[in-house]
Order: structure tokens, then sequence, then C-alpha cells
């Protein structure tokens, strides 16, 4: 089955510099790549996603690269602000046949002002 | 749009007995939804695909009778944690995206936090 690793584990970044998270994926025919962002106690929520058919992504200061060669992507937040502080979670899927989202191991980032 | 609702948000309950929890769908049908458990400072990790009228797919070490997924409808999947123990306490989330929207993304329900003393 899929397996999903995160790096790094921990991440402290002074506000407004930039915060990078890298995931490997090890099923090839994963299609579908999410970013989950989850408040301590609340439910994850999806910042972006990018699927295969893509190589890159951005939505303001938040973009997604992905090489499926390598079988890895990455999330880029910009301009870090302190309500950025959170614990971040990729994933990856196959969409239209299992649609199972298999999740890495999490990073807790902190901006600090 | 696209809403899931996940009830009870919070229940405790003692060793030996079972709980229930509901995963609903408000505004869309799901045939497939997911069952997540989260323990504290570790990721989400899934526990099985629910089926609508049929068996559910479990992950491989989840106990099929231990945790039992019923999805009797298109909008409702239940969880249920039998004969529930200590280890057992853990935050219990589950997941649906619509039926035949394409490249929709899954939505979440806010989760139930179990706590079994």
């Amino acid at each position: 089955g899929e397996n999903v690793e995160q790096h790094p584990s921990t991440l402290s970044v002074q506000e407004g510099d930039s915060a990078v998270i890298k995931c490997t994926y090890s099923d090839s025919a994963s299609n579908y790549f999410p970013w989950y962002k989850q408040e301590l106690g609340k439910r994850p929520q999806l910042i972006i996603d990018i699927r295969s058919n893509v190589g890159e992504k951005k939505d303001q200061r938040i973009a997604v690269t992905l090489n499926k060669t390598a079988k890895h992507f990455s999330l880029h937040i910009t301009e870090t602000q302190p309500e950025d502080s959170a614990v971040y979670f990729c994933a990856a899927s196959r969409r239209g046949a299992t649609n199972k989202l298999i999740f890495g191991t999490g990073t807790l980032l902190a901006v600090q002002p | 749009g696209a809403v899931v609702s996940q009830h009870p948000s919070r229940v405790i309950c003692k060793s030996g007995t079972s709980v229930k929890i509901e995963c609903r769908s408000l505004d869309f049908q799901a045939t497939t939804m997911f069952w997540y458990r989260q323990f504290p400072k570790q990721s989400l990790m899934l526990m099985a695909t629910s089926n609508e009228g049929s068996k559910a797919t479990y992950e491989q070490g989840v106990e099929k009778d231990k945790f039992l997924i019923n999805h009797a409808s298109l909008t409702l999947s239940t969880l249920t944690v039998t004969s529930a123990h200590p280890e057992d306490s853990s935050f219990y989330i589950c997941s649906a995206s619509p039926q035949g929207v394409n490249n929709s993304p899954l939505h979440f329900g806010n989760g139930t936090r179990l706590t079994v003393t």
C-alpha cells in the first residue's frame, strides 16, 4: 500500500520568512496530493491540492510542487504569519480508484513573531 | 456546501462498554466514507473504508470485530467501538466526498474525542 513520509517533523521560522515542507510517496499510481492544516483539537482543513497532471500550483502565499519521477511533493509558504502556526499534513491517494487518502506524519510549524 | 457532520464531538465511557459515532453528509450523497483515528501528536491513520450497502474494508491491523462499521444509507456511516478499553481513547474522524463529482476533495467531520476510563 501507499506510504507517505514527511519532513521535517517540526519547523520554526521567523515571521515573514518562508517555510518548506517535503513529502515522498511510494505508490506510483497515486495521482492526487492534498495538503491539510490542522489546529489543535480541530479537523484538518484543505489548504491546497495538486493532481499528477501538473507540476506546480499556487494560491496566494501557498504553493505546491510535484515531481512525479522522484515521487515527492513540497509545500511552500511565503511571508509566513503567526496564524500560519499549526500542524501541516501532506497526503496522497488514487483518485478514481480506491480514493483512500494516506497521510504523512505531519509537520508542526511555529511562526515566531 | 459539502458539509460532513459528526456526532458526538466528545464522549467519555467506561471500559467494556460500546460507543457509537455517527458521520453524516449533510448536503451530498457518498457511497464511500473513510474513518480515521488520530492519537495525540500523531498523524491521521486510516482505519477503514465504509461502503454503502456492503461490508467495510479494513486497513491492516484494525480489528473489524472491535470497530464495527455500518453504512446503511448514502448519507450516514456509523463506527461502533465495542468493548472499549483505555487504549482506544483517541480522536476519531470521518471523511467523505460527493458521489459522482469529479475531482471533489475529501471533506472531514469535526471529529469525536473518545475517552475510555
